[in-house]
């Protein structure tokens, strides 16, 4: 049973470029969660799509983020016009409900802007 | 705004030297508390759900309990692998989890 799978791993991007983050969930799970960990800081929720459908977007900053779970592939989540500050940890979770049902992380893309 | 504190932020333990690592919240609803467990370079493995005051659950060395403001997370004759960092998180909508920053375990052999 494969578990969350985010790739890549690692990613550098130099400043004004842009950063592709992809996450295939759990088999069966529906509901894709990403959060972002910045260096020091603890995990901050950004986004929860289901397919095809965004359905909180309040932690993900307004300009050059943006978020999509299609109906066929991966949940992306597209960062354009990278800066230093955007270097972190992102992490992708999934649940196969939105209630009372724990996420399951994967292990994470971590992105380096020079 | 919710609200999760997670004290010591680092704890050193000796092998078998049972403590306990707390989480303090303040959340207009809770639906549910989760406790994670984060290995350096990974992301957060999970490991309890509480969603009442007065519950309890149990895993091996650990065992997770509830009150109305806090939770704790005691760990039980500890050993080197149970090293960690261990996130508290609160629900009250819909799995968009708040988590504290974690207390980073240290047990030395």
């Amino acid at each position: 049973n494969a578990g969350v799978m985010q790739n890549p791993r690692h990613l550098v991007r130099r400043r004004g470029q842009e950063a592709r983050l992809r996450c295939s969930p759990v088999k069966g799970h529906s509901h894709v969660y990403w959060y972002r960990q910045l260096p020091e800081e603890g995990l901050k929720f950004m986004v929860y799509l289901q397919k095809e459908n965004i359905i909180d977007e309040s932690g993900m900053p307004k300009e050059r983020f943006s978020a999509e779970f299609p109906k066929e592939g991966p949940s992306i989540l597209r960062i354009q016009q990278v800066v230093r500050g955007d270097s972190a940890a992102y992490f992708c979770a999934s649940s196969p409900r939105d209630v009372g049902s724990p996420l399951h992380f994967g292990n994470g893309t971590r992105l380096t802007v020079t | 705004e919710d609200q999760v504190t997670q004290s010591p932020e680092a704890l050193r333990l000796q092998e078998g030297e049972s403590s306990s690592l707390n989480c303090s919240y303040t959340v207009s609803g809770l639906r549910g508390l989760f406790w994670y467990r984060q290995d350096p370079g990974k992301g957060p493995e999970f490991l309890f759900t509480l969603y009442s005051a007065g519950e309890e659950k149990e895993k091996e060395r650990l065992k997770a309990t509830l009150t109305k403001k806090e939770s704790f997370l005691h760990i039980t004759a500890p050993k080197p692998e149970d090293s960690a960092t261990y996130l508290c998180a609160v629900d009250n909508a819909g799995n968009m989890l708040t988590f504290g920053g974690g207390t980073r375990l240290m047990v030395k052999p």
